[in-house]
């Protein structure tokens, strides 16, 4: 158990499906990160919240949408989806959004687009 | 470009004996280095971390080593369990971002088998 939580595990949708991912977080932190993970490759940072306002987008195509309500909640919006965008969608967070501080990972949704 | 790599995928060690996985970097601003570990179907977990005014830190049976002017990091845990046969990732960060979050550089992971 390791206070953040995503759901779903999986996730298999079409190229014009809408979806959302979703992660909680229990550990009282004030920062949450999205990162997706595909084959063979790093772990690669697409967006930072720090007190539900956004303060980093790496660049991230606009079919992806972020969402963070609260400090403990983070959703992540799919739409128009290609199959390159299969991947493991990590969710993390950290108590504050500053440097040194290890961040605590969700258990990701494994995301596969038809 | 990749700026922190794990050159090798894989790694086996003999239960008991030590296990020593490595990391090189290339951005010499980089001043806290991780380790994480992560089993099959969960997130990766935080192991142990370095700030660059060290060159050693201990936890138990895990150690990681700094060496700046090899721009090289490296986790030695001794003795090896089964138990720590997963994947495990380094990541850095540095202190030349800007406003912009915790951002880690993760490498590609060593996936270590500890043969009972």
């Amino acid at each position: 158990e390791t206070g953040v939580t995503q759901t779903p595990r999986h996730l298999v949708m079409g190229m014009t499906n809408k979806k959302s991912l979703k992660c909680e977080q229990h550990l009282g932190h004030n920062a949450m990160y999205w990162y997706k993970q595909s084959a063979k490759k790093p772990l690669e940072l697409m967006f930072v919240y720090s007190l539900e306002e956004r303060v980093e987008n790496n660049s991230v195509p606009s079919r992806f949408s972020p969402e963070c309500p609260n400090s403990s909640h983070l959703f992540l919006h799919l739409h128009t989806l290609q199959p390159e965008d299969s991947a493991l969608y990590l969710c993390a967070s950290s108590q504050e959004e500053g440097r040194n501080q290890p961040q605590h990972f969700g258990d990701g949704t494994r995301l596969s687009i038809l | 470009d990749q700026q922190v790599k794990q050159n090798s995928p894989s790694l086996s060690v003999q239960e008991g004996r030590i296990s020593i996985l490595n990391c090189d970097y290339t951005n010499s601003m980089f001043d806290y280095f991780l380790w994480y570990k992560k089993y099959p179907a969960e997130g990766p977990t935080f192991l142990i971390s370095i700030s660059s005014i060290k060159d050693k830190n201990e936890d138990g049976r895990f150690t990681v080593f700094l060496n700046k002017s090899a721009k090289h990091l490296s986790l030695h845990i001794v003795p090896s369990q089964p138990g720590d046969s997963a994947v495990y990732f380094c990541a850095a960060s540095g202190s030349f971002r800007a406003r912009g979050g915790n951002q880690f550089y993760f490498g590609t992971g060593t996936s270590l088998t500890v043969i009972p």
